[in-house]
């Protein structure tokens, strides 16, 4: 098994840009959740889908953010515009449903200049 | 709701002797419960997980949490740390029923490991 597939692993902009992050989630896995990782305010669950419907989008920081699951096997967050606050690592994640435990991808480092 | 404190920001111990990382939980019912590890500049991976049967959970590369109850714990331990230990190590817990089940972190505990 692949695991869950990130790209791009890195990702630098300039402010004002639209950035897309995109994420593969392991074969078979009902549920895919994204988040965010930055120094000052540690791991945040943005949103999360199960079988390709957002479920809850309560951690989403503000409109400039948007998340899609189009299919079982393909999930974009996106940006638009980007601000040099959302440099952080963006991590997504999926898992089985009904089950707690969640699979990460190795993330997307992306750094807003 | 359930939450999580890790009462440790930073653990440093020597090579060879015994790790300690402390959690404590909030829940309501009986939770599950997690430790996920960061290496640096690397993803989370899934250390050990309990889910209402053993209270004493064995994880990969040598570590182990046990459940405790009445003191609503759930330490994280290894006999003897290994440079390759060095990390950060999250205690998470599982919130919601069915198919709606998201995960609380921690802030995580940076354990360093010494020559």
């Amino acid at each position: 098994d692949a695991g869950v597939i990130q790209s791009p692993r890195h990702e630098v902009t300039e402010m004002g840009q639209e950035v897309t992050l995109r994420c593969k989630p392991i074969s078979g896995h009902n549920s895919l959740f994204w988040y965010r990782q930055t120094m000052m305010r540690g791991l945040e669950l943005l949103i999360y889908f199960n079988n390709n419907v957002p479920i809850d989008d309560s951690g989403m920081p503000e409109d400039r953010f948007s998340a899609k699951m189009p299919n079982a096997s393909f999930s974009t967050l996106k940006i638009q515009p980007s601000e040099p606050r959302d440099s952080a690592v963006y991590f997504c994640a999926s898992s089985p449903m009904g089950v707690s435990e969640q699979y990460f991808g190795p993330g997307t480092r992306l750094t807003v200049t | 709701a359930q939450s999580v404190t890790q009462l440790d920001s930073h653990v440093s111990v020597s090579e060879g002797t015994p790790v300690l990382l402390r959690c404590n939980y909030s829940s309501s019912y009986s939770p599950s419960l997690f430790w996920y590890v960061q290496h640096p500049n690397k993803g989370l991976q899934l250390l050990l997980k309990y889910t209402s049967a053993a209270t004493l959970v064995k994880g990969i590369n040598g570590f182990e949490a046990e459940f405790k109850k009445s003191e609503t714990s759930f330490h994280l331990t290894k006999p003897s740390a290994h440079m390759s230990d060095a990390a950060e190590y999250f205690c998470v817990v599982s919130e919601g029923a069915g198919n709606n089940r998201k995960l609380i972190w921690g802030l995580g505990t940076s354990l360093a490991v010494n020559p």
